[in-house]
């Protein structure tokens, strides 16, 4: 079956702009986490939503990172006023249910500002 | 919070060789530890993982040892083969029942060389 897809691919965007990461989890999976990833780094946790709210959003690093699933599924990573060190791979995974799950891995959005 | 160390950061092996990764976790609560293998352009994909209750398990030519007293874990690939050229990520996760964020390790670049 189709896996954690992610859109777009490859981003690159001017510093302060704004830019939405989007990510579509496999069907069903319950639980959905975005992960950031620095060049030659392992990914970092940013947010987790079980279902459509936001259980743990400890790892996103200032109030300029927001996420949203608004119906449980499809989840967007925003980030405001982007700086050059919001350089990153955005990834995001999604496990099947509420419980201690396999995380599995979409291919990432690359984000590039210059 | 946790923290994962990982080494080495490179490692070339010729093929059919062995190649072993060892991590180790900061946090005595971490139960649960998985091995995941990102080749260029692509999202972290699982290829094994252990929990705290064993010390061993194995599939096929890879294997990962646990030991909860030192808190290390390792991963070995027995018979490298050139498609086992990536890099490899171990993590941590406190399971509590519920689902939660998992800690990476730094990554180890595997070369194996014909």
């Amino acid at each position: 079956g189709a896996g954690v897809s992610q859109t777009p691919s490859n981003k690159v965007t001017e510093k302060g702009k704004y830019v939405e990461l989007r990510c579509d989890p496999i069907s069903g999976h319950t639980a959905l986490y975005w992960y950031r990833q620095s060049l030659g780094q392992g990914p970092e946790f940013l947010i987790y939503f079980q279902g459509t709210g936001a259980a743990d959003d400890s790892g996103l690093p200032n109030d300029r990172f927001f996420a949203v699933r608004p119906e449980g599924s499809v989840s967007t990573l925003k980030i405001q006023r982007t700086e050059r060190g919001d350089s990153a791979v955005y990834l995001c995974a999604s496990s099947q249910s509420w419980v201690a799950d396999t995380q599995y891995f979409g291919p990432g959005t690359r984000l590039t500002v210059l | 919070g946790e923290n994962v160390e990982q080494h080495p950061s490179t490692l070339s092996v010729q093929e059919g060789d062995s190649a072993v990764i060892k991590c180790t976790y900061s946090d005595s609560a971490s139960n649960y530890f998985p091995w995941y293998k990102q080749e260029l352009g692509k999202g972290p994909q699982l290829i094994i993982d252990i929990r705290s209750n064993v010390g061993e398990k194995k599939d096929q030519r890879i294997a990962v040892t646990l030991n909860k007293t030192a808190k290390h874990f390792s991963l070995h690939i027995t018979e490298t083969q050139p498609e086992d050229s990536a890099v490899y990520f171990c993590a941590a996760r406190v399971d509590t029942g519920t689902a939660s964020k998992l800690t990476f390790g730094t990554g180890t670049r595997l070369q194996v060389t014909l």
